[in-house]
């Protein structure tokens, strides 16, 4: 049973145009969400995350934006960049800090040049 | 500071034969947790090690064991390797598994069974 779903293997974006990444969740006890960047041969790194008080969070280029009722969240980059070009996963727990962090299969996003 | 470190990152191994692998998590992080990845299931959770406590454990056979030493530095062991054991395996550490900021991720170890 898969909790936090990434429908979207893949997703190729041109250089300077929006990246719209989705996960949908069917846990409703998870309150924290997160976004990981991976690039191959090395470990996933953390890039932004949000707790289910807020509705959106946003760092530099990337936002994140929550939807609780649609147990829906989305990362938006702006603009894509060459280097965006990576595996994201995203992840939830709950606030239980004996729980742990569930994550999606990835999506595999290729900025085109 | 150092981040985590994995040993060794690629490891080639004979179906039926046991490994080992090893985390040293960043000073000061007591939370150490273990995942597989394989292509098309993502990150799965093996699992989670505080102050050398299994805290957490995923949906992984018996042949997956791990443990966490006093220094926090933690091994993982997978007996009676089997093909569909290939994949990355990953450790991340955090302060104290607390939400917060997520996890600190090692590079992985590569293992291949053959």
């Amino acid at each position: 049973d898969q909790q936090v779903k990434q429908n979207s293997p893949s997703l190729s974006v041109q250089e300077g145009r929006i990246s719209i990444l989705n996960c949908d969740y069917t846990n409703s006890m998870f309150d924290y969400f997160l976004w990981y960047k991976k690039y191959p041969a090395e470990g996933p790194t953390f890039l932004i995350s949000i707790s289910s008080i807020k509705d959106k969070n946003e760092d530099g280029r990337f936002t994140v934006f929550l939807n609780k009722s649609a147990k829906h969240l989305s990362l938006h980059i702006v603009p894509s960049q060459p280097g965006d070009s990576a595996v994201y996963f995203c992840a939830a727990r709950s606030m239980n800090r004996d729980d742990k962090i569930i994550f999606g299969k990835g999506t595999r996003l290729h900025i085109l040049p | 500071k150092a981040g985590v470190t994995q040993t060794p990152r690629y490891l080639i191994k004979t179906r039926g034969q046991q490994v080992t692998l090893s985390c040293s998590p960043i000073s000061g992080h007591r939370s150490v947790s273990w995942y597989q990845q394989t292509p098309g299931q993502g990150l799965q959770f093996l699992f989670e090690y505080f102050s050398e406590t299994q805290r957490n454990k995923g949906n992984f056979p018996g042949r997956f064991s791990g443990r966490q030493f006093s220094n926090s530095r933690s091994e993982m062991n997978v007996s009676t390797l089997e093909l569909g054991d290939s994949a990355l395996y990953l450790c991340a550490s955090s302060l104290d598994g607390e939400t917060g900021y997520g996890y600190t991720f090692g590079s992985g170890t590569r293992l291949t069974v053959v």
